[in-house]
């Protein structure tokens, strides 16, 4: 079974800082890599994703994330932060295998930037 | 282009009500989810499909029934709800191919009392 870990509820930084919002997966295959915002009473918009190739993705708003397989981790990153980035961050997980292109989601991490 | 829609936004039930939610897509997508989102449990999914006609169970189905009568129509039923079925509730959509990402809807919050 394939699962997802955020270990951090809550990442805090400072405006102008880098942030990082970790990620960490276990799927039996290949992994297809995922990462969604979700701001206070809206879906879940996606992010950026990593199928294949580059272990570094670039995505909206400008984050990027890295994969890296030997550690199983798939941090999402900012090179500088924003107030408006202040949201709640999802990993998820799909095994190359998954018959409809179904999503195994961490718990979350709420991210907040303070000016 | 709306994208995902999900009609109502919120509702309140009394415990045993029945209710539909509706989630439409206007992309073309076959494959349409519905997950629930708990504080600190992220998505869990309840239940898809891959095609008109076509519905499977997720990680939580039980209370739950789901029909896929139109490709751009999917219906997550409740038909005797419980407290514990208090949540915020998301469709999503996407197109066939591995690679592809989940397009969600903007959410119902359903309170049961």
């Amino acid at each position: 079974a394939q699962s997802v870990a955020q270990p951090e509820d809550q990442v805090n930084v400072a405006e102008g800082n880098p942030l990082t919002v970790k990620c960490t997966y276990s799927v039996s295959g290949n992994p297809y890599l995922f990462w969604y915002v979700q701001y206070p009473n809206r879906g879940l918009q996606f992010l950026l994703k990593y199928i294949t190739g580059d272990n570094l993705v670039k995505g909206s708003y400008g984050f990027e994330a890295e994969f890296n397989k030997s550690q199983t981790s798939f941090h999402l990153k900012k090179p500088s932060a924003l107030v408006s980035d202040s949201a709640l961050y999802f990993c998820a997980v799909r095994d190359w295998r998954n018959a409809g292109n179904m999503l195994t989601f961490g718990g979350g991490t709420r991210l907040m930037v303070k000016p | 282009n709306a994208g995902v829609t999900q009609t109502p936004k919120f509702r309140v039930l009394k415990t045993g009500q029945s209710m539909t939610l509706l989630c439409a897509q206007d992309m073309n997508h076959e494959y349409m989810y519905w997950y629930r989102q708990d504080p600190g449990m992220g998505l869990r999914l309840i239940h898809y499909s891959v095609g008109e006609g076509t519905t499977a169970k997720g990680e939580v189905p039980d209370g739950y029934n789901v029909s896929r009568l139109k490709k751009q129509n999917f219906l997550l039923g409740l038909e005797s709800a419980a407290p514990s079925q208090t949540s915020v509730y998301f469709c999503a959509s996407s197109a066939t191919g591995l690679i592809n990402e989940q397009f969600f809807g903007p959410g119902t919050r359903l309170t049961v009392l």
